[in-house]
């Protein structure tokens, strides 16, 4: 199982958006509606952002939204802060019980 | 709220084998949910390792599937993983966590990670 494609990084300004983009295939993303985000910091451990592709646990601020269209999944971040640079993870169910993560996409706040 | 800690040796020689315990509080592990390993080379990206059930049923990544053991305690309200014949490209934090609930398809809780390096 290939990991999904992310791009390696993204950055913006603060008070931008961003997207970062998670494509997958028909046997992984496509196929199911089971992507999930994952915020890294440095050195930390990930935190859950985004489940089910759009749903968001409490607590997590709704300027972090999920999307899925075909074999891609998206996650958007809304008036970018400083304290969301991190690195980001997308992470799918790809049918008989098993998953696969995202390569990591680094966002960087300008 | 529910918390979990990763133990075991931070080193650990070539061909040996790499023993972890995950242990969980304020939620007994027999009340149900999956527990899974994750583990992140130094400067690289997350890899799932595998999951289980406190019944015991386990999951693997097919690319370690060979090598790794999990095992559930729920006496000890701990479950753990092996990982046998390490070599240097094992070498990683490892990271537990819990799958949530509704799908169940996601980690809603993680461990700090610990450390393991693998050299003699």
């Amino acid at each position: 199982q290939s990991a999904l494609t992310q791009p390696r990084s993204v950055s913006g300004s603060p008070g931008q958006s961003v997207t970062i983009s998670c494509t997958g295939t028909r046997s992984d993303v496509g196929n199911f509606n089971y992507v999930s985000w994952y915020q890294q910091p440095p050195g930390k451990a990930p935190k859950l952002m985004i489940y089910d592709v759009n749903k968001r646990p409490s607590g997590v601020p709704d300027r972090f939204s999920g999307s899925k269209s075909g074999i891609t999944a998206s996650l958007t971040i809304s008036g970018l802060q400083a304290e969301d640079e991190a690195d980001y993870y997308c992470w799918s169910y790809a049918g008989s019980s098993s998953y696969v993560f995202g390569s990591g996409t680094t966002v960087t706040v300008l | 709220q529910v918390q979990l800690q990763e133990s075991g040796p931070g080193l650990v020689k070539p061909s040996e084998t790499l023993s972890l315990t995950c242990t969980v509080s304020n939620y007994s592990i027999s009340s149900g949910y999956y527990w899974g390993w994750i583990r992140q080379p130094p400067g690289k990206g997350l890899e799932w390792i595998g999951y289980i059930y406190n019944s015991g049923n386990t999951y693997y990544n097919q690319s370690l599937k060979s090598r790794v053991t999990m095992s559930v305690d729920t006496s000890k309200n701990q479950f753990s993983l092996n990982l046998r014949s390490v070599a240097a490209a094992d070498t990683a934090v490892y990271y537990c966590a819990r799958f949530g609930a509704g799908s169940g398809t996601y980690f809603d809780i993680w461990g700090q990670g610990i450390l393991v390096t693998v050299s003699s």
